[in-house]
């Protein structure tokens, strides 16, 4: 069993819809949950960080961490057509050597006009 | 400013072939890590050096090595290519290590083809 889990898409829905993006993961160690945005041929780019359970909000963008459940989600709002690409969710463990990160398969997102 | 880059951005190599990528942190950071993306994966954790030493590693085979020069730039080495290899070889850069959560800022990777 992989220690993220993540639905690889792709996920199609039109501009303005509301987008929801979902990992699950089996490590409880894992303490920081991030979500990265990688357009075709680029390096992934951070968009959102929690450290705890609960909801973070920036712009368009909110993050959830249900620590419980080991899942988390995050929402898009307005989807654009410049949201298309793909999206990782990404966990690192707070340890005292080194920060590893732990990344999902990432998920297909395309927003069509 | 100058974010992440990698150098080259393409590579073709041969199977059992040896390779060297190179990375150049962002001004500030002491900390690279390198990963490995497979096409249609995420990115998988190789290892990550920390003033000039490798203070932690991910399951890859000793094979894969790295340095880390006195200004925190990097290299990544592959002895003896294998097909398996052909992924994009990302490399971010942070500042410090450990204790708390620091961002890692990714470059735009080096895309390996090994025939």
């Amino acid at each position: 069993q992989k220690e993220v889990e993540q639905d690889p898409g792709p996920l199609s829905v039109p501009e303005g819809a509301i987008v929801s993006l979902n990992c699950t993961y089996s490590n409880s160690a894992f303490q920081y949950f991030m979500w990265y945005r990688q357009y075709s041929r680029k390096g992934p780019e951070l968009l959102m960080y929690t450290y705890s359970s609960g909801n973070k909000e920036d712009g368009r963008f909110t993050a959830q961490v249900d620590k419980s459940s080991k899942y988390i989600s995050l929402f898009i709002r307005d989807s654009q057509p410049s949201d298309s690409a793909t999206y990782l969710c990404a966990m690192s463990v707070r340890n005292t050597g080194f920060q590893k990160l732990v990344f999902g398969t990432g998920t297909r997102l395309l927003v069509s006009p | 400013e100058t974010g992440v880059t990698q150098s080259p951005t393409h590579l073709i190599k041969t199977r059992g072939q040896q390779v060297t990528l190179r990375c150049s942190s962002q001004s500030g950071h002491n900390t690279v890590s390198w990963y490995q993306q497979a096409l249609g994966q995420g990115p998988q954790f190789i290892f990550q050096y920390y003033r000039e030493e490798e203070n932690g590693r991910g399951n890859f085979p000793p094979r894969f090595s790295g340095l880390q020069f006195p200004n925190y730039s990097s290299e990544l080495n592959v002895n003896a290519l294998e097909l398996d290899d052909s992924a994009l070889y990302l490399c971010a850069s942070s500042w410090g290590t450990s204790g708390t959560y620091n961002e890692q800022f990714f470059g735009p990777g080096t895309r390996l083809t090994v025939l």
